[in-house]
């Protein structure tokens, strides 16, 4: 069974400064997804970022960016310029790339999240 | 495009009682809905995925004759936890993945806050 662990429960940044939220994932599979989601206080899921474990280059999108390492089953955020609304509990997980009828999942592998906070 | 909804947001009932929570896929179609359970500063946890016709494939350790789920449409799917009890308080949100597109595709609901008196 494949498992998401996220080491840093808590973490801090300040304002206008970057910040990277470590992941580490282990699976047997080899085509995959990788995810990151933001939880607000609203608890309203948002995903920040994905990556397609065939491809090497890293995601990014605009002040947010991963540093996927596939061999080292390592996912990290990175975010820029942090912001205020950028405060929330993050979390990552993993999708089989696989469909059930090919024996894989499409259920959501989730780490425990860690806290961000922003001072500003 | 690609909203969830889920309602009531929140809820209150009594111990022994049963509550409905509906998830519907307002502007797509979700073949596949799913379930999870977040108790407070923890992650989710799936609990179940509801496929559309037919039955709903609990994870192990969940009780289904607890949580019935029905997914009766391509837009809606329920989950009923029958016979409520306090440690079945929690915070319960769905996901819908929209037919005929990525298989990465999926969208959460708000969330419903469950409170067992």
């Amino acid at each position: 069974a494949q498992t998401v662990t996220q080491s840093q429960p808590e973490m801090s940044v300040q304002e206008a400064e970057t910040v990277t939220l470590s992941c580490t994932y282990d699976t047997s599979e080899s085509d995959y997804y990788l995810f990151w989601y933001k939880q607000p206080p609203s608890r309203q899921m948002i995903l920040v970022i994905r990556q397609e474990a065939y491809k090497q280059q890293n995601a990014t999108e605009n002040r947010f960016s991963v540093n996927f390492q596939k061999a080292a089953k390592s996912f990290s955020l990175k975010i820029s310029d942090s912001q205020l609304g950028d405060a929330a509990m993050y979390f990552c997980a993993y999708r089989s790339a696989s469909s059930v009828v090919e024996g894989g999942s499409e259920k959501l592998v989730f780490g425990k999240g860690t806290k961000l906070t922003v001072n500003p | 495009g690609a909203v969830v909804s889920q309602h009531p947001s929140r809820v209150i009932c009594k111990s022994g009682t049963s509550v409905k929570i509906e998830c519907r896929s307002l502007d797509f179609q979700a073949t596949t809905m799913f379930w999870y359970r977040q108790f407070p500063k923890q992650s989710l946890m799936l609990m179940a995925t509801s496929n559309e016709g037919s039955k709903a494939t609990y994870e192990q350790g969940v009780e289904k004759d607890k949580f019935l789920i029905n997914h009766a449409s391509l837009t809606l799917s329920t989950l009923t936890v029958t016979s409520a009890h306090p440690e079945d308080s929690s915070f319960y949100i769905c996901s819908a993945r929209r037919t005929g597109t990525g298989r990465y595709e999926q969208y959460f609901g708000p969330g419903t806050r469950l409170t067992v008196t």
